[in-house]
């Protein structure tokens, strides 16, 4: 079975900084999906960032960045030029490309909160 | 564009009340979802659905039963309430296999 594991349940950055929260993750799968989510005090769950693992590329979106290495089956998500609203819950989690009709769900790791300082 | 609407957002039960978790969505997904957080855990699968009439069963499905009738709506029924029932319970949906999930405001459920 697919675990994932954030091994950083707090984190801290100054305003205006850059950040870098860890995931790894243990799986036998060639193709499958990697998220992070970000849940603010509010309690929604918002997706932060998406990375296919067949693709090389690293995703982008906007200030965020993620580093994945699938060889070493890390995924870490970097926030830059960190601002107030990104103080939240972040969660990082997998679910597996679709193969033979099963329906693959996406598991969770267990967070880091992320705090960000004036 | 609603999304994914879960009520109520807050509840107190008594132990061996009963309860119903509605979770609705406009979304036209037939991919639906049950997880519960709990402080340190993460977030574990209840039930799931991949259309209208068909459910199974996830990580954590003991003192929970589900229904789909539409695709619009998944809501999670709680028998006999118990403590260990005390969470946030998120519903989510997908449009499919590649994506990821778009989440409900939650419901804070305490069972005392």
């Amino acid at each position: 079975a697919q675990t994932v594991t954030q091994s950083q349940p707090e984190m801290s950055v100054q305003e205006a900084e850059t950040v870098t929260l860890s995931c790894t993750y243990d799986t036998s799968e060639s193709d499958y999906y990697l998220f992070w989510y970000k849940q603010p005090p509010s309690r929604q769950m918002i997706l932060v960032i998406r990375q296919e693992a067949y693709k090389q590329q690293n995703a982008t979106e906007n200030r965020f960045s993620v580093n994945f290495q699938k060889a070493a089956k890390s995924f870490s998500l970097k926030i830059s030029d960190s601002q107030l609203g990104d103080a939240a819950m972040y969660f990082c989690a997998y679910r597996s490309a679709p193969v033979g009709g099963a329906t693959n769900k996406l598991i969770f790791g267990t967070g880091t909160l992320l705090a960000v300082q004036p | 564009n609603a999304g994914v609407t879960q009520t109520p957002k807050f509840r107190i039960l008594k132990i061996g009340q009963s309860m119903t978790l509605q979770c609705t969505q406009d979304m036209n997904h037939n991919y639906m979802y049950w997880y519960r957080q709990d402080p340190g855990m993460g977030l574990k699968l209840i039930y799931y659905s991949v259309g209208a009439g068909i459910t199974d069963k996830g990580e954590v499905p003991n003192g929970y039963n589900v229904s789909r009738s539409t695709t619009e709506d998944f809501p999670l029924r709680l028998e006999l309430a118990a403590p260990s029932q005390t969470s946030v319970y998120f519903c989510a949906s997908s449009s499919g296999q590649y994506y990821g999930y778009t989440f409900g405001s939650g419901t804070r459920l305490t069972v005392v």
